[in-house]
């Protein structure tokens, strides 16, 4: 067990680039999930992936944000057009079961810093 | 929509204390209440709650859960440095196929030597 991965750990970039995160979650994991979170506050969800379908999509996810799950195994969120306020980390966790409430295994994240 | 408070938000004590760590919840199809401890990086699982009254036990640390009053307390006893940490409480809901953590901002726990 490897535990989930993400990459890259950092991330600088100028208002208005895009940029692309990874994760590859526990070997097995069938569900993934991507999280935000900014000082001081708790993880926010921003969409789930059953397998390679994305299920569930927050509404704090605006259209700049998309995230796919290509083969049920590795994923990768991409921020189009970068503002100030995506500045945050962003955190990928992965469960498996055919319960759905399985607890969710977190990777360190890729911390997002917009100049 | 769904709400977890956490308090206090943080806490200061010495090596040695107990501390007891609260969360409340307001979450749609609730089915589970998780503890995590957040140190620089990924929060490390600790505790998933489902049952009230069923306290849940790991080393110096333990939970427990009241589904009537929706909350659940992290207790954790000979408080040690290596505990300094932010702890989240998280309450879990599902949605169709869906089931969506939501989060409390954390208490900050420091414990000094």
């Amino acid at each position: 067990d490897t535990g989930v991965s993400q990459d890259p750990r950092h991330k600088i970039t100028k208002r208005g680039q895009n940029v692309t995160f990874r994760c590859d979650p526990i070997s097995e994991h069938n569900r993934l999930y991507w999280y935000r979170q900014t000082l001081g506050q708790g993880p926010e969800f921003l969409t789930y992936f059953q397998n390679e379908a994305q299920l569930e999509k927050s509404r704090l996810l605006s259209d700049r944000f998309s995230a796919e799950r290509p083969k049920g195994s590795f994923s990768t969120l991409e921020i189009q057009r970068t503002e100030q306020g995506d500045s945050a980390m962003y955190l990928c966790a992965s469960s498996f079961g055919t319960a759905i409430d399985q607890p969710q295994h977190f990777g360190d994240g890729t911390r997002l810093s917009i100049l | 929509e769904d709400k977890v408070v956490q308090s206090p938000l943080s806490l200061v004590v010495h090596e040695g204390d107990t501390v007891t760590l609260n969360c409340s919840y307001e979450v749609t199809n609730f089915r589970s209440l998780l503890w995590y401890k957040q140190e620089k990086k990924a929060p490390t699982f600790l505790f998933m709650l489902t049952s009230s009254g069923i306290e849940k036990k790991s080393g110096r640390l333990s939970s427990i859960l009241d589904k009537k009053e929706l909350f659940s307390i992290l207790n954790i006893t000979a408080t040690q440095t290596g505990d300094s940490a932010v702890y989240l409480c998280a309450g879990g809901g599902s949605g169709g196929s869906n089931y969506k953590l939501t989060f409390g901002k954390g208490t900050l726990l420091t414990v000094n030597p």
